[in-house]
């Protein structure tokens, strides 16, 4: 079964500091792969994606994300954070083309100290 | 274009009762999808419809169904629900065309709590 893990739990940066987000999932075949982020009372919205092609993408709100294909990881990048980026971030797989079954990892929480 | 709309947006039910939820998906997306948020157990998939046939189904048990309309709205059913019912269930479409994936976009989701 595909899994998904995200390396951090809870991470509290102060504003300018640089962000990365770890995601690993497990499975072996080919797969799409998205960051999605939920701000406080708000609902999931999607910040990138990649289905195939440069593995380095590039999101809404300046975030960008690597895809590694030989580490199994999907890591969410952005250079200078700030207070209103305070989140949510998930990461998700899709594995299966024929379907919708998305699979996500448990969630970082990000805090952005003003 | 109006996004995903999803009610009620608040839900309290009793131990033993069923629910019913509802899924208006963005105008032209035929897939919706059916997810379980909790603290615990995060985001869990439950199932997706696509042209009114449930395509994929998660690891819940069969008190969970639902079930999708030919104007793409769903709706899922809970019966006889139980404590650990109460969590926030979200919905999804996308605009996916057979064999293709495109990303989902999700509803605010129905806050059901079950006392």
């Amino acid at each position: 079964a595909q899994s998904v893990s995200q390396h951090n739990h809870h991470v509290i940066l102060s504003e300018a500091a640089s962000l990365e987000l770890g995601c690993n999932y497990s499975y072996g075949g080919t797969v799409n792969l998205f960051w999605y982020v939920q701000y406080p009372g708000q609902h999931l919205q999607l910040l990138l994606k990649y289905f195939s092609g440069d593995p380095l993408v590039k999101g809404i709100k300046g975030f960008e994300a690597e895809f590694i294909k030989s580490k199994f990881s999907f890591n969410l990048r952005k250079p200078s954070v700030q207070w209103s980026d305070t989140a949510e971030y998930f990461c998700a797989v899709n594995a299966d083309n024929y379907g919708q079954n998305f699979v996500f990892g448990p969630g970082t929480r990000l805090s952005v100290l003003p | 274009k109006a996004g995903v709309t999803q009610t009620p947006r608040y839900l309290i039910k009793t131990r033993g009762q069923q629910v019913t939820l509802s899924c208006s998906p963005i105008s032209g997306h035929r897939s919706v999808s059916w997810y379980q948020q909790t603290p615990g157990q995060g985001l869990q998939f439950l199932f997706e419809y696509f042209s009114e046939t449930q395509r994929n189904k998660g690891n819940f048990p069969g008190r969970f169904s639902g079930r999708q309309f030919s104007n793409s709205r769903s709706e899922m059913n809970v019966s006889t629900l139980e404590l650990g019912d109460s969590a926030l269930y979200l919905c999804a479409s996308s605009l996916l065309a057979s064999g293709s994936s495109y990303e989902q976009y999700f509803g605010p989701g129905t806050r059901l709590t079950v006392t």
